[in-house]
């Protein structure tokens, strides 16, 4: 479908090692927005581009977080010297970047730091 | 940003009406209410918004108090795919592009009895 899609599906690494997260917005839109979720707890804001620069990065927890997005479309996150707090669902969303717009969800990517 | 206020968990019976209550005794003027779900394994998805006035749509209603310290998601004919956890957020729009971070709390999970 035309939806956000978001790859891997589900990523499980040693603790120590570097991760990366890519999420291919819908066509067209130039608001992009990463989110994290642990379990039984409501999406945490990471990180929101309106175009190739990062608008509002308050989200991100440390300096082992960082996000591009170099043209304004795809969108990955990277987390380096991975540890086991670190495991979660990452959730990607876009929307036309317009007031009021509907912001769309992918379906996440599992992350697990064993 | 504001805060919302729902309860963690309710249940309805399957063809039956639901009403999702959501408290926001410190909205600002220029905060939409906005709700999102989400269901098993997937990202959040939108449902609908509002400023002041109720709005109608073809998956549910939104009903506003009049000081705009509280309102009810209502949905008209629950079905088993309802069941899902149900969010209450509020949206400032300060302008420009508009697109500011969703900010979600822990919402309300809906189960449905056949």
């Amino acid at each position: 479908g035309a939806g956000v899609s978001q790859t891997p599906s589900n990523k499980v690494t040693e603790k120590g090692k570097y991760v990366e997260l890519r999420c291919d917005p819908i066509s067209g839109h130039t608001a992009l927005y990463w989110y994290r979720q642990s379990l039984g707890q409501g999406p945490e804001f990471l990180i929101y581009f309106q175009g190739t620069g990062a608008a509002d990065d308050s989200g991100l927890p440390n300096d082992r977080f960082f996000a591009v997005r170099p043209e304004g479309s795809v969108s990955t996150l990277k987390i380096q010297r991975t540890e086991r707090g670190d495991s979660a669902v990452y959730l990607c969303a876009s929307s036309l970047g317009r007031t009021g717009n509907t912001i769309y969800f992918g379906e996440g990517s599992w992350l697990t730091v064993v | 940003d504001a805060k919302t206020t729902q309860p963690n968990s309710m249940e309805s019976n399957e063809e039956e009406p639901v009403h999702l209550p959501c408290n926001h005794s410190t909205i600002s003027g220029t905060d939409y209410i906005h709700w999102y779900r989400q269901l098993p394994s997937q990202g959040p998805e939108y449902v609908i918004h509002g400023l002041t006035s109720n709005v109608n749509n073809r998956m549910a209603s939104l009903a506003i108090a009049e000081d705009r310290k509280s309102s009810t998601l209502i949905l008209h004919r629950a079905t088993l795919r309802d069941a899902a956890v149900y969010y209450c957020i509020l949206r400032p729009v300060r302008g420009g592009f508009g697109n500011e971070k969703l900010t979600f709390g822990t919402g309300t999970r809906l189960t449905i009895i056949p």
